[in-house]
């Protein structure tokens, strides 16, 4: 199975700061066609998850422009340009190249 | 305006049976793969199954495969689960979710409330 690694697990940041989370995968997430299937998840207290980011750098319809997600191969980065109180959870990488789906540990930001 | 709805959870005795129910509005439901993804208490996300749009196919977690069999009825729009030999690790919130798909592009767009299994004697 591909082990999905974030860092760091606990993250505490002021409103209006850059805030960034790492993933990283125990092998390659870059398919034959050239994409890296990896994903961003953000799971807000007493809800369900919610898409981000999809392959590596996409923001699903309705995420705010200051996230942003980068990386390639192996290691991952979501960035939130400048937090907001609404952006406190857990944030979760995934990937998709091979069965089983694996999440990362999760990232729990607070402010 | 898209739903999943999630039932069926509950307490559940060690090596009972139990049969989760996820039914689809707002969107054609036998065009997409569907999955289920549940939640620990204190724990991430895991993934626990996936079935293709048809139904023809079936992909399952590690710690799943053999107990759990995801399945759909599309003439009712629906999704189950059905776990037999429950174990305590086996107590989180399942939620269902709607796959993107064609392989490998296996994310889930949209999510259920989710419903809480408790395996406990």
């Amino acid at each position: 199975d591909i082990v999905m690694t974030q860092t760091p697990l606990f993250l505490s940041v002021t409103p209006g700061q850059p805030a960034s989370i790492s993933c990283r995968s125990s092998q390659s997430l870059q398919h034959s066609d050239g994409k890296n299937y990896l994903y961003w998840y953000l799971q807000k207290p007493g809800q369900s998850p919610q898409l981000l980011i999809y392959e590596v750098s996409n923001r699903f319809s309705g995420v705010p422009d200051r996230f942003s997600g980068s990386g390639s191969g192996t290691d991952f980065t979501l960035r939130i340009s400048r937090v907001e109180a609404e952006d406190v959870g857990l944030y979760y990488c995934m990937q998709s190249i091979q069965f089983p789906l694996t999440f990362g540990g999760g990232t729990r930001v607070e402010i | 305006q898209m739903q999943l709805v999630e039932s069926g959870g509950g307490v559940v005795q060690p090596g009972g049976s139990l049969r989760l129910s996820c039914v689809a509005s707002g969107f054609t439901f036998s065009r997409y793969g569907m999955n289920w993804v549940r939640r620990a208490p204190g724990k991430g996300l895991e993934w626990v199954a996936l079935t293709w749009a048809d139904g023809s196919e079936t992909f399952y977690g590690g710690s799943v495969k053999g107990r759990f069999t995801i399945s759909r009825d599309n003439s009712k729009n629906t999704l189950y689960l059905q776990m037999n030999s429950l174990r305590d690790d086996d107590t989180a919130v399942y939620y269902c979710a709607r796959d993107i798909g064609p392989r490998p592009r296996n994310y889930f767009d949209s999510w259920g409330q989710g419903t809480l299994v408790s395996v406990s004697s």
